[in-house]
């Protein structure tokens, strides 16, 4: 079944550490994003690529890192650098770039 | 810019009664699509239910309808016959119509937290 393949469901960090979660779509859509979602906040894009090897910020891109070497990938990396990284992370894709939203399970990281 | 509100944080309803949640949202533009997502406890995300603004009939999926009306710029998700899947957090946003320039987004309000009540 074609889908949004988010890993890991849970990840638990310590302060002052990278991590990485993995977003894998085999929709063969073209754009893919990442959203970060607060209790009270909705969700927040963080980035957005519409095209292999091409990737935009969005509102809320300071302290993460993404790459798209591939059309099926999209990993995000939450560097040290963001203050509060505590959050759960869902990744989505579309055919074009903003189109109907397919989403991922998402990913709840918690920093220790 | 596009700005989508949610007045409702949260809601409760009996099974099987009617329930309608609010969305309003701004916008110059003339062209553009609403959608309703849905996030039940489980957490995927899905969607409900998506109009085209150019489109004057509302949008119906089973029990999902919706209540557009353009010139107030309001996207009502109405529920009928609640049942007990419904129970999620349900999400209005705005997006305009492909292709779209390099800085345009969907926007999502702030999400209604719905629970049917058995």
């Amino acid at each position: 079944d074609g889908g949004i393949t988010q890993s890991p469901k849970y990840l638990f960090r310590k302060e002052g550490q990278n991590v990485t979660l993995s977003c894998e779509q085999n929709l063969n859509h073209d754009a893919m994003y990442w959203y970060r979602q607060d209790p009270g906040q909705g969700l927040r894009l963080i980035y957005y690529s519409q095209i292999v090897n091409d990737f935009q910020k969005g509102d809320i891109a300071e302290g993460y890192s993404v790459s798209r070497e591939k059309k099926e990938s999209f990993p995000l990396t939450v560097t040290s650098a963001q203050k509060n990284p505590t959050a759960f992370y869902l990744c989505a894709s579309s055919i074009g770039g903003f189109g109907e939203l397919f989403f991922g399970e998402g990913s709840r990281l918690t920093v220790l | 810019a596009q700005t989508v509100t949610q007045s409702q944080p949260e809601m409760s309803v009996q099974e099987a009664e009617t329930v309608t949640l609010s969305c309003t949202y701004d916008t110059s533009e003339n062209n553009y699509y609403l959608f309703w997502y849905k996030q039940p406890p489980s957490r995927q995300m899905i969607l409900v239910i998506r109009q085209e603004a150019y489109k004057q009939q509302n949008a119906t999926e089973n029990r999902f309808s919706v209540n557009f009306q353009k010139a107030a710029k309001s996207f009502s998700l109405k529920i009928s016959d609640s049942q007990l899947g419904d129970t999620a957090m349900y999400f209005c946003a705005f997006m305009k119509p492909l292709p779209m320039n390099r800085d345009d987004k969907i926007i999502f309000g702030k999400g209604t937290r719905l629970h049917i009540l058995p």
